[in-house]
C-alpha cells in the first residue's frame, strides 16, 4: 500500500494563479481531510469529506474548494490564490464506521509559496 | 466548538528520563477522542497513541501513555525512557463526531538532550 499520497511535494504560485493539490490513497477510507499548518500553529481543517459526493466545510474553508468523485481521490482546489495561503498543505484518511476512534493517515505534505 | 489547549511552546528533557507534555480540552460533546501526533523535522506527522472518552483506562503504546483526566478535561502525554530521536513537535488533538475532523492544538517542540 502506497498509504496516501500528495502531489506536488513543492509549488511556487504568483497571486492570482489557480492551482489544483492532489491527494490519493490506497486503503479504501472513506473518510479524507485537508488541513493546513501555518508556522507556529497546529493543523487547521480546510475541508473534509465522508464518502464519494459527500463534502463539507471545516475551520478554514474560504478561497479552497474540494470535490469527491471516487473513494480514492480529494482535490483540493485554490481558486485565486493569495499570499495568505502560504502553508503547508496535508490530506489525511481514515476509516469509518460511526466511531471517532480512528487515527487519520496523513500524507507527506504540500509546501505552498504564494509570491 | 472544540478547543485543545498546549501550554508548553518547548520542553527540555535529559535521554532516558521521562516527561509529560500538557494538553488540556474543551468540549461540550460528551462522546470524543482524544490523540496525539509526533511531527519530526521532516514533516510528517505520525500517530502516537489514541484514548477515547468512555474509555476507563489510560491508553499507553509502547513508550507512551496518555494520562486522561476527564474531570480536569486534560489528556497529558507521557514519554518514558526518552530517546535522542523523541526530539520533535507533538500536537494533541480532538475529534468529535466524526474521525474525519481533528481539532488541532498549538504543539510543542520537545528536544532530548545527553
Amino acid at each position: 500500500n502506497a498509504g496516501v499520497t500528495q502531489t506536488p511535494k513543492f509549488q511556487v504560485l504568483k497571486t492570482g494563479q489557480s492551482m489544483t493539490l492532489q491527494c490519493a490513497q490506497d486503503m479504501n477510507h472513506e473518510y479524507m481531510s485537508w488541513y493546513r499548518q501555518d508556522p507556529g500553529m497546529g493543523l487547521r481543517l480546510i475541508h473534509y469529506s465522508v464518502g464519494a459526493g459527500i463534502t463539507d466545510q471545516g475551520e478554514v474553508p474560504n478561497g479552497y474548494n474540494v470535490s469527491r468523485s471516487t473513494t480514492e481521490d480529494f482535490p483540493l482546489r485554490l481558486l485565486s490564490a493569495a499570499p495568505s495561503q502560504t502553508s503547508v498543505y496535508f490530506c489525511a484518511s481514515s476509516y469509518s464506521g460511526g466511531r471517532d476512534s480512528y487515527e487519520q493517515y496523513f500524507g507527506p505534505g504540500t509546501r505552498l509559496t504564494v509570491t | 466548538a472544540q478547543k485543545i489547549t498546549q501550554t508548553q511552546p518547548g520542553m527540555f528533557v535529559q535521554e532516558k528520563e521521562a516527561v509529560t507534555l500538557d494538553c488540556t480540552y474543551d468540549t461540550s460533546d460528551p462522546s470524543y477522542g482524544l490523540f496525539w501526533y509526533k511531527q519530526p523535522s521532516s514533516g510528517e506527522m505520525i500517530f502516537l497513541i489514541y484514548q477515547g472518552s468512555y474509555d476507563q483506562q489510560n491508553a499507553t503504546e509502547g513508550r507512551y501513555s496518555l494520562n486522561f483526566q476527564k474531570a480536569r478535561k486534560s489528556a497529558n502525554l507521557v514519554i518514558s525512557a526518552s530517546q535522542l530521536g523523541d526530539s520533535a513537535m507533538y500536537f494533541c488533538a480532538m475529534s468529535t463526531g466524526t474521525a474525519s475532523k481533528l481539532t488541532f492544538g498549538t504543539g510543542t517542540r520537545l528536544q532530548v538532550t545527553l
